[in-house]
């Protein structure tokens, strides 16, 4: 079946570095992707999303990159402040419709 | 424009009984997606309701069910809880019109079974 993997459960880093969160996926045949922060306490909330016709897009302090050939998404925060503390999680739409998550990589961010 | 709304947002129930719970999409959303958080499986896809039919359906056994009005709120209940119920029910409303796109989640409802 389908699934969805996220490389690290946790990641650490300072304030002020960048961070890359990555994800791996099956299913070649996926055509959307989508990235969700969730804070403690919160529901998940959209960051950003790319299309499989795109290998980068760019928001504010944030770029991902999706490389089809070896099924791979990465979410980049730049000058990552400790307001990105969360649990970050891709989710790939698959052609039946269904949104499958990974299980998440939980951010820490060291003053 | 107000959120998705999520209804109660803490519940405890014991095994064997049912349990309700409730979204209300963001105004003029017409697709509504439930979820289960657990810290094991991670986001599970549940089902997805649009205009009142469910379009999409997961991975789980028929004692959870759902179902959506013609204002868009949607419903899922869960009978014969079990233990293994216990999990943050997250629900998602988009407004798609065919096309995936981007979903908005509510904070969640806390089942916790005992």
């Amino acid at each position: 079946g389908e699934s969805v993997g996220l490389h690290l459960p946790t990641l650490s880093v300072q304030e002020g570095d960048n961070s890359i969160i990555n994800c791996a996926y099956s299913n070649s045949a996926s055509d959307y992707f989508i990235w969700y922060k969730q804070e403690s306490g919160k529901g998940p909330q959209f960051i950003i999303d790319i299309r499989s016709n795109m290998d980068k897009r760019q928001g504010q302090r944030v770029t991902v990159l999706l490389n089809k050939t070896v099924k791979h998404l990465s979410l980049q925060i730049a000058a990552t402040q400790p307001g990105d503390s969360a649990v970050y999680f891709c989710g790939i739409y698959n052609q039946g419709g269904k949104l499958i998550f990974g299980q998440g990589t939980e951010l820490s961010v060291k003053p | 424009k107000a959120g998705v709304t999520q209804t109660p947002r803490y519940l405890i129930k014991t095994r064997g009984q049912q349990v309700t719970l409730s979204c209300s999409p963001i105004s003029g959303h017409r697709s509504v997606s439930w979820y289960q958080q657990t810290p094991g499986q991670g986001l599970q896809f549940l089902f997805e309701y649009f205009s009142e039919t469910q379009r999409n359906k997961g991975n789980f056994p028929g004692r959870f069910s759902g179902r959506q009005f013609s204002n868009s709120r949607s419903e899922m209940n869960v009978s014969t809880l079990e233990l293994g119920d216990s999990a943050l029910y997250l629900c998602a409303s988009s407004s798609e019109r065919g096309e995936v796109n981007e979903q908005f989640f509510g904070p969640g409802t806390r089942l916790t079974v005992l």
